[in-house]
């Protein structure tokens, strides 16, 4: 079926340092978009990209739509402590996949951790 | 004055009880979705709903009912518990059928004990 497969797993990171992550897939996507989970509550919407190419900046966060549309990767720049959480890449998939219907399916994470 | 309200916030239960997990929204959107999300974080979809009428029924066993009684809110029954079931249930929302901006309750981490 169609996967997202998001790298890295896990990161920690210092205050201050750039951050970067992707998702790929075998499968070509017509939308890619992230989300961020805080521990104890669902997913937020960060950005959300629906053009192959497209570079979209959310504040510090930075994504792209791959030109392929099999990838997208997010970055953050100058890390701050409230950044730590699980970075989620999404995807809607084609319309009537395996019956369905165009859902959104989800990588499984990247969590971002503050170095000890 | 939460936008996607999920109740409870923690359930514990015994495997073979029955439980409901109930989901409410005030955004005035017209679909609505309950995930799964694993012990490994992984999330997926397990139903949808538009406008009360079901559209998405992903594989799950049929010991998972959902009900819609009007737009804003979507329950999820769970017959005869099994340990397998113990995960976090997240129910969402959004304005339309095809549309990426998920709206998401702040879950509902079930125990089968």
């Amino acid at each position: 079926g169609q996967q997202l497969n998001q790298s890295p797993q896990s990161m920690f990171i210092q205050e201050g340092e750039d951050v970067s992550m992707n998702c790929t897939s075998s499968s070509i996507f017509n939308t890619w978009l992230w989300y961020k989970q805080d521990p104890g509550e669902g997913p937020v919407l960060l950005i959300a990209l629906y053009k192959a190419g497209e570079l979209t900046s959310n504040g510090r966060l930075t994504a792209q739509f791959g030109i392929t549309r099999k990838d997208s990767f997010l970055n953050i720049s100058a890390s701050i402590p409230s950044d730590v959480g699980i970075y989620f890449c999404a995807a809607r998939q084609s319309m009537n996949y395996g019956g369905s219907q165009g859902n959104l399916i989800f990588g499984k994470g990247t969590k971002l951790s503050v170095k000890p | 004055d939460t936008a996607v309200s999920q109740t409870p916030k923690y359930l514990v239960t015994q495997m073979g009880n029955d439980k409901s997990i109930k989901c409410e929204q005030n955004l005035g959107h017209d679909t609505m979705y309950w995930y799964k999300q694993d012990s490994k974080k992984f999330l997926k979809i397990m139903f949808s709903y538009n406008n009360k009428e079901l559209i998405i029924n992903e594989t799950v066993p049929n010991r998972f009912s959902p009900k819609s009684p009007d737009k804003a809110h979507l329950n999820l029954h769970i017959n005869s518990l099994e340990l397998g079931d113990s995960a976090v249930y997240f129910c969402a929302s959004s304005h339309g059928t095809v549309n990426e901006k998920l709206f998401f309750g702040s879950g509902t981490q079930l125990s089968v004990l």
